[in-house]
């Protein structure tokens, strides 16, 4: 298996910009997850899905954000528009259920 | 909500030792993970354990989710053990607790 596969691996962007982060979930995994990891706040969940459909977005910092999941093999987040505040490591995972958690090698993004 | 709490947060240890990972949470979960993330970033998957001891390699867990703890065991540590490691707990969504930094020196 592939694993969670997820693009771009770097983003570097100017404040104002538009972005889009990608990923690929696990096939056959029911649930995803979009996780952001700073250094001062560790890894926090943004947001979920289960079967497509968004659970939980109570994470998501600010309606600067949003993400969507049209099928079982693809998400998107997007941050619009995009500030300094935003650089972080973005991670997306996948699981069967409640079991195992998989993650993606993440998007390091970067605002100027 | 649930907290995860994980000793001791920083761990310098030379290359042979070995070393125990604590990972305590308040409350009854569904699961729990333990997670090694590299010093490029990766989140590795050590193991899933939601109770009861599981060993690959060199390393261990145990989970005692009566009494809400799990251990990670690492014996023989090795320089490229080195990175943070981190404890998941499922209740009603996965919950991180901040981490244990390894560093391993020749």
């Amino acid at each position: 298996d592939a694993g969670v596969i997820q693009s771009p691996r770097h983003e570097v962007t100017e404040m104002g910009q538009e972005v889009t982060l990608r990923c690929k979930p696990i096939s056959g995994h029911d649930y995803l997850f979009w996780y952001r990891q700073t250094m001062m706040r560790g890894l926090e969940l943004l947001i979920y899905f289960n079967n497509n459909v968004p659970i939980d977005d109570s994470g998501m910092p600010e309606d600067r954000f949003s993400a969507k999941m049209p099928n079982a093999s693809f998400s998107t987040l997007k941050i619009q528009p995009s500030e300094p505040r935003d650089s972080a490591v973005y991670f997306c995972a996948s699981s069967l259920g409640v079991g195992e958690l998989f993650f993606g090698e993440g998007s390091r993004l970067t605002v100027l | 909500g649930i907290q995860v709490e994980q000793s001791p947060p920083d761990l310098i240890l030379q290359e042979g030792a070995n070393s125990t990972l604590r990972c305590n949470f308040s409350d009854s979960v569904n699961n729990l993970q333990w997670f090694h993330q590299n010093p490029w970033g990766q989140l590795i998957n050590l193991f899933y354990i939601p109770s009861g001891t599981k060993q690959n390699g060199r390393l261990s867990a145990t989970t005692v989710a009566t009494e809400r703890y799990s251990l990670l065991y690492i014996s023989s540590s090795q320089t490229t053990d080195s990175g943070v490691y981190f404890c998941a707990v499922v209740g009603a969504q996965l919950i991180f607790g901040t981490g244990t930094r390894l560093q391993v020196f020749p």
